[in-house]
């Protein structure tokens, strides 16, 4: 089962941030927190990981709370582009697959 | 540089029949992963490989399921006598060594079982 929960759907406006949430109260210390996206018909991207520090690329920033519990990645200016279902995924460094739960659906409008 | 490639894009089949899907990683990657995404829901692993062995292959759902990867680096998933159930995207990632949670998907495999 997945360890993460994350709403199922959420709406921005292109050129607005959007903020996307997930809850991960039972992560262990050696887990990382990955993010993913699907964009519709294709397979999974790679966004995002980070340990407790927060993390920003090309892509996103990712911010972790302190107690790790939960995380929120950024899409800083959202594009029609960014439309699709984001996974937030908590794995260990040398295990040997992604638990993906079901994600949020994230419309971006114009 | 090429990503992961995956062929058929579409496969439809009758139920009992026999079904190869293949998967050409990025070069030089050494782990191999294949998942399975029914509708509506994330996807789901399968197998994952290091180079020639199966590393993992917990979440075969039965012995119909079977993958080989004979040289390391392209993977033929075989589904014998397919059900109707078997209907979903399979898809394969790659990634550059075990562990390594980067993974870089095909666009999968749509197979559809009558």
């Amino acid at each position: 089962d997945a360890k993460t929960t994350q709403p199922p759907s959420m709406d921005c406006a292109e050129g607005r941030a959007a903020n996307l949430p997930c809850n991960h109260s039972t992560i262990s210390g050696n887990e990382y927190v990955y993010w993913y996206r699907q964009i519709h018909s294709q397979g999974p991207q790679y966004i995002i990981h980070g340990l407790k520090n927060n993390e920003t690329n090309e892509m996103a920033s990712l911010i972790i709370t302190e107690d790790r519990k939960s995380s929120t990645l950024i899409l800083p200016h959202a594009t029609l582009r960014d439309t699709a279902v984001y996974y937030c995924i908590v794995s260990g460094v040398g295990t040997d697959k992604l638990i993906f739960g079901t994600g949020t659906r994230l419309q971006v409008f114009p | 540089g090429a990503g992961v490639s995956q062929t058929p894009s579409n496969k439809v089949t009758e139920k009992g029949k026999y079904v190869e899907l293949r998967c050409d990683p990025i070069s030089g990657h050494t782990a191999l992963y294949w998942y399975r995404q029914s509708l509506g829901q994330g996807p789901e692993f399968l197998i994952y490989f290091q180079g020639t062995g199966a590393a993992d292959d917990s979440g075969l759902p039965n012995d119909r399921f079977f993958a080989v990867r004979p040289e390391g680096s392209v993977s033929t998933l075989k589904i014998q006598r397919t059900e109707r159930g078997d209907s979903a995207v399979y898809l394969c990632a790659s990634s550059l060594g075990a562990g390594d949670n980067e993974q870089f998907f095909g666009p999968g495999t749509r197979l559809t079982v009558l």
